[in-house]
């Protein structure tokens, strides 16, 4: 199985400032077909998860462009550049490129 | 609006059974691989299983294979997990989650159902 692992697991930030998180696969996450199937979901206190972002860097529909996604093979990172209040909740990077699908154990965000 | 409701959660003894069923609405249901994730209380998420459009490709957790089965009605726009040999760390929030392309974006989940399993 595909382990993804987090860092860091908890993030105080002060409204305004960038965020970072990273995530690490302990193997490539390029497919065959040569897509890289991270996402990127966000669960705020309370709610179901939210899909973000979907093969590393795409947007979801809605999702503001303060939010943003890089990467590549075992190394990825969701960056907000200006955080704000709706964005505290958990942060977790999923990979769907083998079964069985794994999450990683979430990033915590909340207000310094 | 795309919508997926959970139902059919709730407290089972440890060696029962529970059916889990996910009606969807919005969307043509029929072109979309449809999954099941679950939280137990304060931790993280977990894939549980996956099912193709049509039925034809089935995928499970380790943790409950042989214990779960996921099926999908196409003409009801509903999928269900049929939970046996419930265990307490099956103790979980069960979301319904549609499978974007192919089974790689989840991109809508429910609210979730809670099921405990407890004496």
């Amino acid at each position: 199985d595909i382990v993804m692992t987090q860092t860091p697991l908890s993030s105080p930030v002060i409204l305004g400032q960038p965020a970072s998180i990273s995530c690490r696969s302990s193997q490539s996450l390029v497919h065959s077909d040569g897509n890289t199937y991270l996402s990127w979901l966000q669960q705020r206190p309370g709610q179901p998860p939210r899909l973000l972002i979907y093969k590393i860097s795409n947007r979801f529909s809605g999702v503001p462009d303060r939010f943003s996604g890089s990467g590549a093979g075992t190394d990825f990172t969701l960056k907000i550049s200006r955080v704000e209040g709706e964005d505290v909740g958990v942060y977790y990077c999923m990979q769907a490129t083998q079964f069985p699908f794994t999450f990683g154990p979430g990033t915590k965000v909340d207000i310094k | 609006d795309v919508q997926l409701v959970e139902s059919g959660g709730g407290l089972v003894t440890p060696g029962g059974s529970l059916r889990l069923s996910c009606a969807a609405s919005g969307f043509i249901f029929s072109d979309y691989s449809m999954n099941w994730v679950r939280q137990a209380p304060g931790k993280g998420l977990e894939w549980v299983s996956s099912i193709s459009s049509s039925s034809t490709y089935i995928y499970y957790a380790d943790s409950v294979k042989g214990r779960f089965i996921i099926s999908r009605d196409n003409a009801k726009n509903s999928v269900y997990l049929q939970m046996n040999s419930l265990r307490a760390e099956d103790t979980a929030v069960y979301y319904c989650t549609r499978g974007a392309d192919g089974y790689t974006k989840f991109d809508c989940w429910g609210q979730g159902t809670l099921v405990t399993v407890s004496s």
